[in-house]
């Protein structure tokens, strides 16, 4: 099947900095995707969604961008809090699937110094 | 919270052994999800549940059985498992919209799966 990557399994930032996560996807049928947080000890939480036909979409601290020429996704957290730390992945679905559609990457795990 | 919990939270079972994972949701949801997450793996889909009925089956082993007896509970029972069953076991769920691929799905907490 199609795979979604992350291309980095590990990011350290120092508190206040801004951080980006970047995600790599191959389906090119991809048309929605989604920014998970999981946090140790829980389930994954999400964050923030973009379809296809948007390049760019921002939420409280979070900006999702994506790139279709380049099949790239990247969350960017701006001033990063301790509570940022976790492990974050994206997710794609692609057109003509059911739930199965849904693929995550495997994760970049957010390491947040003080 | 989520809305959604699970239990119990930590199992370990030998592989001849009988159980069941448990999950509840409480924001009110048609469609719920199991999953597998492996150690520097990718989140694999199970099983889907849409208004009770099961909708997707991702070829996944007869040892693992699901059970949704209605919207607001699904079961996932386990027989004779094998030590590399052993993960974080997840349930989701979701509104339940006629697309669930757009639906959000909310996490719970998961089930630590420890087969020996």
């Amino acid at each position: 099947g199609e795979s979604v990557g992350l291309h980095l399994p590990t990011l350290s930032v120092q508190e206040g900095d801004n951080s980006i996560i970047n995600c790599a996807y191959s389906n090119s049928a991809s048309d929605y995707f989604i920014w998970y947080k999981q946090e140790s000890g829980k389930g994954p939480q999400f964050i923030i969604d973009i379809r296809s036909n948007m390049d760019k979409r921002q939420g409280q601290r979070v900006t999702v961008l994506l790139n279709k020429t380049v099949k790239h996704l990247s969350l960017q957290i701006a001033a990063t809090q301790p509570g940022d730390s976790a492990v974050y992945f994206c997710a794609e679905m692609y057109s003509g699937g059911g739930a199965d559609g849904l693929t995550f990457g495997k994760g970049t795990h957010l390491i947040i110094q003080p | 919270e989520t809305g959604v919990t699970q239990t119990p939270r930590h199992l370990v079972m030998g592989m001849t052994n009988k159980k069941s994972l448990k999950c509840e949701q409480h924001l009110g949801h048609n469609a719920m999800y199991w999953y597998k997450q492996s150690a520097k793996k990718p989140l694999e889909l199970m099983f889907v549940y849409s208004l009770e009925e099961r909708v997707e089956n991702n070829s996944v082993p007869s040892r693992f059985s699901p059970e949704c007896p209605n919207s607001s509970h699904l079961f996932l029972h386990l027989h004779t498992l094998q030590p590399e069953d052993s993960a974080l076991y997840l349930c989701a769920s979701s509104q339940g919209s006629v697309d669930l691929r757009t639906d959000t799905q909310y996490f719970g907490p998961g089930t630590r799966l420890t087969v020996l």
